[in-house]
């Protein structure tokens, strides 16, 4: 199993100009997550799924789009890219439950920065 | 508001032991995570507590008390490849995980 894959690994952009983050996990898990993590702070979360079709607003949500179209992917998008975008963003999922707290599986993140 | 406080930077030596400490408040508590992250890879799982007490995982044990709103990771026969980041998470009372800024830890030969 690969467990939870993000693509692509780094990329550079320039201001304005938009992106898609790709995550992919092979592990049937229900809630998938979009975070950045930024020096000095806690990863904060952007968007999260419970299922598939369903999508969240997190803590950071602005500038920032989500699909689930199906179980295994999470797309996460840029519109129109800015500095402050400038992070690294990991994709994590976890097993289905409301009633117990899981552990999240995370991808290796991608590295994005925003000229 | 919410807050998860851990120290920023450690160091200790090989061999040694050291205790990282986390502090929160949230709203609502469905369990505390914590999670090792060596530079430039993904966060790893190290350990769950929900009640209080010490929980030990080979070299690793985590403490949590709730009344207090306090845990450690307590790290014992340091090697090098335990330099890292050590993460302290907590799950609120929607099950989302509020994360501390992480302590970096450095060990010394």
């Amino acid at each position: 199993n690969a467990g939870v894959t993000q693509t692509p690994k780094f990329r550079v952009l320039k201001t304005g100009q938009s992106m898609t983050l790709l995550c992919a996990q092979d592990m049937n898990h229900e809630y998938m997550y979009w975070y950045r993590q930024d020096p000095g702070m806690g990863l904060r979360l952007i968007h999260y799924s419970v299922g598939e079709g369903t999508t969240a607003k997190g803590e950071v949500p602005d500038g920032y789009n989500v699909s689930r179209l199906k179980k295994q992917n999470f797309l996460l998008g840029l519109e129109s890219a800015a500095p402050s975008q400038t992070s690294v963003y990991f994709c994590a999922s976890t097993e289905e439950g409301m009633d117990r707290a899981y552990e999240q599986y995370f991808g290796p993140g991608t590295r994005l920065t925003v000229t | 508001g919410q807050n998860i406080d851990q120290p920023t930077e450690m160091t200790a030596t090989e061999g040694a032991i050291v205790q990282i400490n986390c502090t929160y408040q949230t709203s609502g508590f469905n369990g505390l995570f914590w999670y090792q992250q060596h530079a430039g890879e993904a966060p790893t799982f190290l350990s769950y507590n929900v009640l209080d007490g010490l929980e030990e995982k080979g070299r690793f044990s985590s403490f949590l008390s709730r009344s207090k709103g306090y845990s450690y990771l307590l790290l014992k026969e340091l090697q090098m490849k335990d330099s890292a980041s050590y993460l302290c998470a907590v799950m609120d009372s929607n099950y989302q995980l509020i994360w501390g800024a992480g302590t970096k830890l450095i060990i010394k030969p």
